[in-house]
């Protein structure tokens, strides 16, 4: 177990639809970061925070928008939902930027 | 930029016998270098991490890497297969030690399969 939490497990939903994914970040951890895991791309960051502040983006799609609270939770929202949205969503977390990333068990994300 | 190529994506081994998973990195700063294991629905664990110290990184269940700078090699090997190492690998690189940003980039994978 490696700290870091993710809500849902699975998720499934319809094209269009706009979903959220949470993740809680171990204890003590500032950054917060998003990575998509699928067959055709492979894991793609996609963002980061620090301390509530976006620092980096990646690959990520304008539908698709993040922000980290206060209390250093993050939430991922992928709005207008395309069958190619399918994938395996991590959330990571550390201390800081140069310090190891521990994974969360992922959001399965499947749309039909 | 940074980028990893994992030059296998498919490894079988017999149980007992060494394995050897590849990966050449590219990287515009003084890299750091990890291998992150992901057993069949689960998450990414990390097996061992490269920073600047030792170039012999080693790492949990009997892992260990090589970093060599003159090849651009980050090479996971393990001297005996268990069963239980059947996995999908992956080997990744950060950003550069000193960058204000932590992004990790990620080898395509490498599947292991350990046969009895």
């Amino acid at each position: 177990d490696s700290g870091v939490t993710q809500t849902p497990k699975h998720l499934i939903t319809a094209t269009g639809q706009r979903v959220t994914l949470r993740c809680s970040p171990r204890s003590g951890d500032l950054s917060v970061y998003w990575y998509q895991q699928s067959l055709d791309q492979g894991l793609q960051f996609l963002i980061q925070y620090y301390n509530g502040e976006e620092r980096a983006k990646g690959n990520i799609l304008e539908r698709f928008s993040a922000q980290q609270f206060p209390d250093l939770h993050s939430e991922l929202n992928l709005s207008s939902l395309e069958l190619g949205d399918s994938a395996l969503y991590f959330c990571a977390s550390s201390v800081g930027p140069e310090a190891t990333q521990y994974f969360g068990p992922g959001t399965r994300l499947l749309v039909l | 930029a940074q980028s990893v190529t994992q030059l296998d994506s498919h490894v079988s081994v017999s149980e007992g016998t060494p394995v050897l998973l590849r990966c050449n990195y590219s990287s515009s700063y003084s890299p750091s270098l990890f291998w992150y294991v992901q057993h069949p629905n689960k998450g990414l664990q990390l097996l061992l991490k490269y920073t600047s110290a030792a170039t012999l990184v080693k790492g949990i269940n009997g892992f260990e890497a090589e970093f060599k700078k003159s090849e651009t090699s980050f090479h996971l090997t393990k001297p005996s297969a268990h069963m239980s190492d059947a996995a999908e690998y992956f080997c990744v690189v950060s950003d550069g030690r000193g960058s204000t940003l932590g992004r990790l980039y990620f080898g395509r994978g490498t599947q292991l399969t350990v046969w009895p």
